[in-house]
């Protein structure tokens, strides 16, 4: 079945540490997106890709960076500048009839 | 994109159509309206979207005014596992770069009860 893996589902991270979430999909879509969520709020943008190599910074970009060397992966990287990672983050692509969602990834900070 | 607003919460018995309202009085008139629920802890699941006609497919209906400044989104016969978060969201369908993103609000927290 055609769908975006996001791993791990939780994921704990001491303070000052770097960590990775994968991201990866078997949809051919070209553009790819990285959301944040908080309890009880909305999702806010972080990153998005459009074609691979390519990037683009979101609403709240500062202390993540992402990498986009192929079509299928589009990784994020919560950095130690990060001031308050703790949330659930999701992983989208895009084709021109909508959006497919990952099942997300939720980061706490220990 | 359009701003929307949405009723912050709503019941519906189990069993019953339930009827999610969405105001969006400022739509361009390239932009479709879409909507997404969220089961908490999932990621946002697609549900359907127009843009002038009403719409229906396995999931749910949309009815669009015909100035297009409101919709509503109609679960036929609700059921427990239809309990989440809807969102009604407007842009256009096409377009790279920020027109590409969608813009999630706080949705409608639906509870559906026995």
């Amino acid at each position: 079945d055609g769908g975006i893996t996001q791993s791990p589902k939780y994921l704990f991270r001491k303070e000052g540490q770097n960590v990775t979430l994968s991201c990866e999909q078997n949809l051919n879509h070209d553009a790819m997106y990285w959301y944040r969520q908080d309890p009880g709020q909305g999702l806010r943008l972080i990153y998005y890709s459009q074609i691979v190599n390519d990037f683009q910074k979101g609403d709240i970009a500062e202390g993540y960076s992402v990498s986009r060397e192929k079509k299928e992966s589009f990784p994020l990287t919560v950095t130690s500048a990060q001031k308050n990672p703790t949330a659930f983050y999701l992983c989208a692509s895009k084709s021109n009839y909508g959006y497919t969602f990952g099942s997300g990834t939720r980061l706490t900070v220990v | 994109d359009a701003k929307t607003t949405q009723p912050t919460s709503m019941d519906c018995a189990e069993g019953r159509a339930a009827n999610l309202p969405c105001n969006h009085s400022t739509i361009s008139g390239n932009e479709y309206v879409y909507w997404y629920r969220q089961i908490h802890s999932q990621g946002p699941q697609y549900i359907i979207h127009g843009l002038k006609n009403n719409e229906t497919n396995e999931m749910a209906s949309l009815i669009i005014t015909e100035d297009r400044k409101s919709s509503t989104l109609i679960l036929p016969h609700a059921t427990l596992r239809d309990t989440a978060v809807y969102y009604c969201i407007v842009r256009v369908q096409r377009g790279g770069g920020s027109q590409g993103n969608l813009i999630f609000g706080k949705g409608t927290k639906l509870s559906v009860k026995p």
